[in-house]
């Protein structure tokens, strides 16, 4: 049984600072892994999703690296901005069959100015 | 291109009565995924339609239940509430078939309380 497990629980960090957000999952066979953002109380907005068979992906300041040997994953976040203060969470695919997700329990950044 | 809506975004129950929640998916979206997301369990797998099938069950007991109607709206039911059913339900859709290509696009959610 998959299981996804995020650390740290909570980050607080200076704007202007680079972070990094892990990730890590039990079964490495995996279809895919995606990063999504939860503003409180709302619902989720896709990151980035990176496919089984590529290594990282990009998106403006954002940078999502996958290993699936290690099972690990991480979201690399540059020159933050109080703007990416929200919830980040991890996501793999329950199975092939479907397109139901397993989530980590997210990390919750908190950018001041 | 209208998001996914649910309806209704705020619901106050009590203990043993049932409930319904809506889901619109996006146009042209076949695959809605329902979530329950507590402080304490986080984001929590119910159920997964696709074509009116349920295709993949979480690991909830039976008061829990879903359907999907032939326009791809969703439904999903929770009978004789209790307080722990108190959470905020989310609803996804995506335009993908399998896990491996898509990603899925999420509402609001839907808050419940339950006193």
């Amino acid at each position: 049984k998959q299981e996804v497990t995020q650390i740290p629980a909570a980050l607080s960090v200076p704007e202007g600072e680079n972070l990094v957000l892990n990730c890590s999952f039990t079964d490495s066979a995996i279809y895919n892994l995606q990063w999504f953002r939860q503003d409180p109380g709302k619902g989720l907005t896709s990151l980035l999703l990176i496919q089984s068979s590529q290594r990282e992906q990009t998106s403006g300041r954002l940078n999502a690296s996958l290993d699936k040997s290690s099972g690990r994953s991480t979201l690399y976040i540059a020159a933050s901005q109080p703007g990416d203060s929200a919830t980040y969470l991890c996501a793999l695919p329950l199975n092939q069959a479907g397109t139901a997700l397993i989530f980590g329990k997210g990390t919750t950044l908190s950018v001041s100015s | 291109k209208a998001g996914v809506t649910q309806t209704p975004r705020y619901l106050i129950k009590t203990r043993g009565q049932q409930v319904t929640l809506s889901c619109s998916p996006i146009s042209g979206h076949r695959s809605v995924s329902w979530y329950q997301q507590t402080p304490g369990q986080g984001l929590q797998f119910l159920f997964e339609y696709f074509s009116e099938t349920q295709r993949n069950k979480g690991n909830f007991p039976g008061r829990f239940s879903g359907r999907q109607f032939s326009n791809s709206r969703s439904e999903m039911n929770v009978s004789t509430l209790e307080l722990g059913d108190s959470a905020l339900y989310l609803c996804a859709s995506s335009l993908a078939v399998i896990a491996s290509t898509d990603t899925q696009y999420f509402g609001p959610g839907t808050r419940l309380t339950v006193l």
